[in-house]
C-alpha cells in the first residue's frame, strides 16, 4: 500500500478478480478523503470520497473504507478490468486548512487479461 | 463543456527563461488550483484561488506567481526559470467548497527545464 511522501508501490491482479489498494495517512486531525485515479499521460480523476464520520462508503464497483484508529484508508475495486490499471492515490484534507489537499505517492495497479 | 484545460502540452525552457502556464475552465467553478507532480512524490499544491482577484500561497509557492482577474483562467507564472521546476503541472477547478465538491484535473502539462 501508499504512504504520503514513501514510494510508488505496484499491485498487479488478474482480470475479473478483486484489489485493494491501501493509504496510510499521518494526521488524525484530517477529516475528509478522496481517491482518484490517474490514467498514464493524463490527469486525476475523482473516484470516490470519504467523510470522518463514515467508514465506509460505496460507488459503482467501488469501496472505501476508513479505519481512523490506525489512519487507514483502503480502495476497494471490484471484478477488475483493464480499463482500472492506472495509479490510484488518495488525499487527505485537514481542518481549517481551507481548500488544501496532501496527497499520497499512489500505486500503480495493473491488471492482467 | 470542455471542463478543465491546460497549454502548452509539452514544453521546454533553458534555465532562466519565463513562461506562463495556460488554465482555463468553462465550469464556472469558483476554486482553481496548480499542483506539480514529480516521480515519487504527491501532487504538491502551488498556488490556489478562491475566486476572481484573490490566490493565495500552498505548500510549494516559492519561483511561481498567479493571478485571476476572471473565473475562467488562471495562469501560472514561472519567472525565472530553474531546473527544480521541471515537473509536470496540473491546474484543478472545483465550486467553492473542496469538501463537497469534485476536484477536476486538466491534463497536465510537462515542463522541462535544461
Amino acid at each position: 500500500g501508499e504512504s504520503v511522501g514513501l514510494h510508488l508501490p505496484t499491485l498487479s491482479v488478474q482480470e475479473g478478480d478483486n484489489s485493494i489498494i491501501n493509504c496510510a495517512y499521518s494526521n488524525s486531525a484530517s477529516d475528509y478523503f478522496i481517491w482518484y485515479k490517474q490514467e498514464s499521460g493524463k490527469g486525476p480523476q475523482f473516484i470516490i470520497d470519504i467523510r470522518s464520520n463514515m467508514d465506509k462508503r460505496q460507488g459503482q464497483r467501488v469501496t472505501v473504507l476508513l479505519n481512523k484508529t490506525v489512519k487507514h484508508l483502503s480502495l476497494q475495486i471490484a471484478a477488475t478490468q483493464p480499463g482500472d490499471s492506472a495509479v490510484y492515490f488518495c488525499a487527505e484534507n485537514l481542518p481549517n486548512t481551507g481548500n488544501q489537499f496532501y496527497f499520497g505517492t499512489g500505486t500503480s495497479l495493473t491488471v492482467i487479461p | 463543456n470542455a471542463g478543465v484545460t491546460q497549454t502548452p502540452k509539452f514544453q521546454v525552457l533553458k534555465t532562466g527563461q519565463s513562461m506562463t502556464l495556460q488554465c482555463a475552465q468553462d465550469m464556472n467553478h469558483e476554486y482553481m488550483s496548480w499542483y506539480r507532480q514529480d516521480p515519487g512524490m504527491g501532487l504538491r499544491l502551488i498556488h490556489y484561488s478562491v475566486g476572481a482577484g484573490i490566490t493565495d500561497q500552498g505548500e510549494v509557492p516559492n519561483g511561481y506567481n498567479v493571478s485571476r482577474s476572471t473565473t475562467e483562467d488562471f495562469p501560472l507564472r514561472l519567472l525565472s526559470a530553474a531546473p527544480s521546476q521541471t515537473s509536470v503541472y496540473f491546474c484543478a477547478s472545483s465550486l467553492a467548497d473542496l469538501s463537497y465538491n469534485e476536484q477536476f484535473f486538466g491534463p497536465g502539462t510537462r515542463l522541462t527545464v535544461l
